[in-house]
């Protein structure tokens, strides 16, 4: 089916393991986002990407790394987890920030836990 | 830097109006998203507005003025159903900030 799907749904680690969070959008919308959402934070932007190969930081992006090599997908990875990283991640993507076009599509999001 | 405030938690009654506001400060500013969320669930879009004025969309209307940096969501005829959490978002040169978010408790 087409749309925006994150892997895995659920996932527990410990502290200092790497963990990566893929995101998959079928549209080849050119923008794609990292959250992550924890109580009385609200969506907090952790990398964001304008179109493969170009990838900029957020508010929250340290202990996270982004990549995109291909539009369609943009994997997020927690080089050496920990506790405060326990969150639910959702990636998003969009065609554009224009008028008519700048609806933001989310995934149904990752849920961490960091043991 | 980008700031964006909203009310924390606001109550309203079943069939009534209520109004969510939206302040913002930000550079490069594109537009201004709405989006309804309910626990357990991802974020789902409402509105996004790019120019001044009053969009309406069934029930549901938002409002912009970028010379103020303000925006509301105004929901008509409130139905139960209605109670979640809703979130003002503001789109800036290749980025979409949130704010924390507005929780939307309706009563019979």
């Amino acid at each position: 089916d087409a749309g925006i799907t994150q892997s895995p749904r659920y996932k527990i680690t410990e502290t200092g393991r790497q963990v990566t969070l893929m995101c998959h959008q079928t549209w080849s919308h050119s923008y794609m986002f990292w959250y992550r959402q924890d109580l009385g934070h609200g969506l907090r932007l952790i990398y964001y990407s304008a179109a493969a190969d170009i990838t900029d930081k957020g508010e929250v992006p340290d202990g996270y790394v982004v990549s995109r090599s291909k539009t369609e997908n943009f994997p997020l990875t927690l080089e050496s987890a920990t506790r405060s990283q326990t969150s639910v991640y959702f990636c998003a993507s969009s065609e554009s920030l224009l008028a008519g076009t700048g609806e933001l599509f989310f995934g149904e999001g990752s849920r961490l836990t960091v043991l | 830097g980008q700031n964006i405030d909203q009310p924390t938690e606001m109550t309203a009654t079943e069939g009534a109006i209520v109004q969510i506001n939206c302040t913002y400060q930000t550079s490069g500013f594109n537009g201004l998203f709405w989006y309804q969320q309910h626990a357990g669930e991802a974020p789902t879009f409402l509105s996004y507005n790019v120019l001044d004025g009053l969009e309406e969309k069934g029930r549901f209307s938002s409002f912009l003025s970028r010379s103020k940096g303000y925006s509301y969501l105004l929901l008509k005829e409130l139905q139960m159903k209605d109670s979640a959490s809703y979130l003002c978002a503001a789109s800036s040169a290749s980025k979409i900030i949130f704010g924390s978010g507005t929780r939307l408790s309706i009563r019979p």
